[in-house]
C-alpha cells in the first residue's frame, strides 16, 4: 500500500464548477500536511497547508481529518487556469516528505 | 528575488557516464532536498540537507547515488555509473526555518541515460 494515495483522474470539468480532491495517507505519525500544485513539465509549488481545523483561500479550501487520515481540496469556480496537477503531500519529522502520484485536472471552456 | 537555481536543465549521457546535477539554493535558507520525479514512481525523496549537513539518505536508490553539500549555497547530486532506470526529472528544494512549511522548488534537471 503506497503511503499517500489519491485518485490519478482525470477530473474533466467545465469553466465554474466546483470540483473535490481526496488523499488518503497511512502513517498516523504524519504531522504536516500539504496540496501542492504542478503544471505540465514545471516544478510543483506550494498552493495549501493542510490543518486539522480546516483552512480556505479565496476559491480553495482543505481539510485535513486525523482520525481517518484523510485529507481534501475543494476547488470552487473553477477557472481554466487551474488546469494542472494536484499533489498531496504528507511530511513527517519535520522533513521526511512523501507526495501522492498526483491528481490531473482538466478545466474546460 | 532568484529561486533555486538548477544546472543543467537538460542532460543526455550514455549508460556508464558519470552524470553530476547541480544546485544553488534560495540564499538564506538552511534546508535542501533532493527529488526524483518519474511516471512510475512520482516525485520521491532522496536526501534531505540542515545545515549543510546530510540528515536522511534513505531515499538514495542506491551507491551509485552520491550528495554533498559543501557549503550553504551550493550541492551537488553525482550518479555514476548513470544506467537507463535513472532517467528523470530530478529537482532541489530549500526551505527556510522561518517558513518551514514551504519547500521552494528548483526548475529539475532532466536527466536522459542512453
Amino acid at each position: 500500500r503506497k503511503e499517500v494515495e489519491q485518485d490519478p483522474g482525470p477530473f474533466n470539468v467545465p469553466e465554474g464548477a466546483t470540483v473535490a480532491f481526496n488523499c488518503t495517507y497511512s502513517n498516523s505519525a504524519s504531522q504536516s500536511f500539504f496540496w501542492y500544485r504542478q503544471d505540465c513539465r514545471k516544478e510543483p509549488k506550494l498552493l495549501m497547508s493542510v490543518y486539522s481545523s480546516g483552512n480556505e483561500d479565496g476559491r480553495f479550501t482543505a481539510q485535513l481529518n486525523r482520525a481517518s487520515q484523510y485529507i481534501s481540496l475543494l476547488i470552487r469556480d473553477s477557472k481554466l487556469s487551474d488546469s494542472a496537477t494536484y499533489l498531496c503531500v504528507v511530511m513527517t519529522g519535520g522533513f521526511k516528505t512523501i507526495f501522492g502520484a498526483g491528481t490531473r485536472l482538466f478545466v474546460k471552456a | 528575488d532568484a529561486g533555486v537555481i538548477q544546472s543543467p536543465r537538460h542532460e543526455v549521457t550514455e549508460m556508464g557516464q558519470e552524470v553530476t546535477l547541480r544546485c544553488k539554493p534560495i540564499s538564506g535558507h538552511n534546508s535542501l532536498f533532493w527529488y526524483r520525479q518519474t511516471m512510475m514512481r512520482g516525485l520521491e525523496l532522496l536526501i534531505y540537507f540542515n545545515n549543510n549537513v546530510p540528515i536522511d539518505d534513505s531515499g538514495m536508490p542506491e551507491d551509485r547515488f552520491s550528495a554533498k553539500m559543501p557549503n550553504a549555497s551550493f550541492s551537488t547530486l553525482k550518479i555514476q555509473p548513470s544506467e537507463p532506470r535513472d532517467s528523470a526529472v530530478y529537482f532541489c528544494a530549500s526551505r527556510t526555518l522561518f517558513d518551514a512549511d514551504t519547500q521552494y522548488f528548483g526548475p529539475g534537471t532532466r536527466l536522459t541515460v542512453l
